[in-house]
């Protein structure tokens, strides 16, 4: 079971310019999110989905986007990126609440 | 937001040794209390999820406690091993599915 796919793996991005990140779960899970993991800050929730159709911000959701059309994929989209959103980002998932979020494997993103 | 603190930040244990570390919440609007080992390179993975007063969960050598009226859970590893060597996470879940982080506690075991 592939759980959840993230892509790219990493990228580098000059500033300025647009970039979806992709997230793709096959686990059917009703939740989704996306985090970014900073040296010395942890893990910080971006934004959240917690059902097709809704989507909601969480602690750095400045300078983010999603959407939520389907249960399966949850994108995050950086409009126009700047140098303080280089940081690897994990997109994750879980059934309801009280339930263990499961996580992709990250994409390493570095604005130039 | 909520302030979810680990300690200690790091840690090193000599293989075959037990250890523990804290983590602590706000335990108003507590819904529950996630662990997460999250080995370098690699993505976090659940350890439990707890979410009543006095809770205690065991997996193998690991196991965790839960005070919500104290707001602190304890995660304890007998006997390390060196697989056992990765940053452990706390969250605290406050309703909504979301949840929020503490900086997690890397621990180093020593052969």
């Amino acid at each position: 079971t592939a759980g959840i796919t993230q892509a790219p793996t990493s990228q580098i991005l000059a500033a300025g310019r647009s970039m979806t990140l992709r997230c793709t779960q096959d686990m059917r899970h009703n939740a989704m999110y996306w985090y970014r993991q900073d040296l010395g800050l942890g893990l910080r929730l971006i934004h959240y989905s917690n059902t097709a159709g809704t989507t909601g911000k969480g602690e750095v959701p400045d300078g983010y986007s999603v959407s939520r059309a389907n249960t399966d994929d949850f994108p995050l989209t950086l409009a126009s990126a700047v140098p303080s959103q280089t940081s690897v980002y994990f997109c994750a998932s879980s059934e309801v609440n009280g339930q263990p979020q499961h996580f992709g494997d990250g994409t390493r993103l570095s604005i130039l | 937001i909520l302030n979810v603190e680990q300690s200690p930040q790091s840690l090193h244990v000599q293989e075959g040794d037990s250890t523990n570390f804290t983590c602590s919440f706000p335990s108003s609007n507590f819904y529950a209390l996630h662990w997460y080992r999250w080995e370098t390179a690699k993505s976090p993975e659940a350890l439990f999820v707890m979410t009543l007063n006095g809770d205690e969960k065991k997996k193998g050598r690991i196991s965790a406690t839960l005070n919500t009226k104290e707001g602190y859970s304890y995660l304890y590893i007998k006997g390390s091993q060196p697989e056992d060597s990765a940053t452990y996470l706390c969250a605290s879940e406050e309703g909504a599915q979301k949840l929020v982080f503490g900086q997690g506690t890397r621990l180093t075991i020593n052969p």
